[in-house]
């Protein structure tokens, strides 16, 4: 059974600084890993779509890099802005995918 | 192009009554799935439709169950609803080819509150 683990759960920073989310998962065996945000209340966000084959998307100041041999995903955050402030998910497969429980991020001004 | 609609947004039930939830997914898209997200439990699978099949489940009593119409369109339904129902309910579509290597789009939700 797929499990991923996001850490940290909660993460504050000042504006301006660069940051890392972190996504860890058991099973390799992935079609492709996505992260999205989150805000209060609100669906979810596509951020990032990383295929299996792929190693790194990048959006913006947004970059999103997967290695399955040691189950892990980060997720890249340069230049925090207050508007950054979100839950950040990342999710495995498709179909029935795994979500994580998020990294709940503020960007203090 | 229109993202992935739900509807209603909000919705409150008393205990023991029965709720349908809509989902129209992106023009295209075949796949339609279903989560339940609560503060205590995170986003949790419910099942997962595709052209009008139900392609995955996740661990949900009975009382959950869904459906899918030939123009990809999502129902979910929850009969004799308890307490702890009371959740957002997202759903998502993406193009659901073989491979699985479609990305998920979100709808905004539907806030369903059991009083």
């Amino acid at each position: 059974k797929q499990e991923v683990t996001q850490i940290p759960a909660a993460l504050s920073v000042p504006e301006g600084e660069n940051l890392v989310l972190n996504c860890s998962f058991t099973d390799s065996a992935i079609y492709n890993l996505q992260w999205f945000r989150q805000d209060p209340g609100k669906g979810l966000t596509s951020l990032l779509l990383i295929q299996s084959s792929q190693r790194e998307q990048t959006s913006g100041r947004l970059n999103a890099s997967l290695d399955k041999s040691s189950g892990r995903s980060t997720l890249y955050i340069a230049a925090s802005q207050p508007g950054d402030s979100a839950t950040y998910l990342c999710a495995l497969g498709a179909g029935k995918s795994t979500f994580g429980d998020g990294t709940t991020l503020t960007v203090k001004p | 192009k229109a993202g992935v609609t739900q509807t209603p947004r909000y919705l409150i039930k008393t205990r023991g009554q029965q709720v349908t939830l809509s989902c129209s997914p992106i023009s295209g898209h075949r796949s339609v799935s279903w989560y339940q997200q609560t503060p205590g439990q995170g986003l949790q699978f419910l099942f997962e439709y595709f052209s009008e099949t139900q392609r995955n489940k996740g661990n949900f009593p009975g009382r959950f169950s869904g459906r899918q119409f030939s123009n990809s369109r999502s129902e979910m339904n929850v009969s004799t609803l308890e307490l702890g129902d009371s959740a957002l309910y997202l759903c998502a579509s993406s193009r659901g080819g073989t491979g699985y290597s479609d990305g998920y789009t979100f709808g905004s939700g539907t806030r369903l509150t059991v009083v």
